[in-house]
């Protein structure tokens, strides 16, 4: 099955910083690759996701960008924020013809925590 | 437009017990999938539930079952509940033909 590892656990950065985090999947048939952030608490919720027919994607300060070849994906996020501190989760589907989706595999997750 | 829901938001069990969580999606969602979150450990994959039919399962026991009813809401039952099956527990539900999974907020199981 498929197998999703997610680097590194932790991150801390200065506010301002950049943040990158990168994710590796196993299975050459996954085409949807999103994003997820976990505030202390709270369900987590997508901030940005991509499909395999694109390289990068871009939604203000966060981009995704993905490597099919290598079978990676990354998350930028520029100029960090205070409210940027979450756990981020990276997770890997396969979406058929019609758009449907299939259960998402997630990484194990990233703790980002940005210093004032 | 409400946002899907679970119940109940805690819940405390004795080690053998059996544990019943509840889902209700966003009006017009079909597919509904369980994750459990427990410590350390990310987001693991349960179930997937659309249109009424179990579509896969995670590696999880036979223990971890659950259905969906024509309101395409679901439930998750928990038999013969282990010290390890202490863990929040979310759904997920897409529309027809969807693909961003909305979460809900959770049920927190304890097994004591």
């Amino acid at each position: 099955g498929e197998n999703v590892e997610q680097h590194p656990s932790t991150l801390s950065v200065q506010e301002g910083d950049s943040a990158v985090i990168k994710c590796t999947y196993s299975d050459s048939a996954s085409n949807y690759f999103p994003w997820y952030k976990q505030e202390l608490g709270k369900r987590p919720q997508l901030i940005i996701d991509i499909r395999s027919n694109v390289g990068e994607k871009k939604d203000q300060r966060i981009a995704v960008t993905l490597n099919k070849t290598a079978k990676h994906f990354s998350l930028h996020i520029t100029e960090t924020q205070p409210e940027d501190s979450a756990v981020y989760f990276c997770a890997v589907s396969y979406l058929d013809y019609g758009g449907s989706q299939g259960n998402l595999i997630f990484g194990k997750g990233t703790k980002l925590s940005v210093k004032p | 437009e409400a946002g899907v829901t679970q119940s109940p938001t805690h819940l405390i069990k004795t080690r053998g017990q059996q544990a019943t969580l509840r889902c209700s999606p966003i009006s017009g969602h079909t597919s509904v999938y369980w994750y459990q979150q427990a410590l350390g450990l990310g987001l693991q994959f349960l179930l997937w539930y659309d249109e009424g039919e179990e579509r896969n399962r995670g590696n999880f026991p036979p223990r971890f079952s659950g259905r969906q009813f024509p309101n395409y809401s679901s439930e998750l039952n928990v038999n013969a509940l282990e010290l390890e099956d202490s863990a929040l527990y979310l759904c997920a539900t897409t529309r027809l033909a969807g693909y961003e999974q909305y979460f809900g907020p959770g049920t927190r199981l304890t097994v004591t």
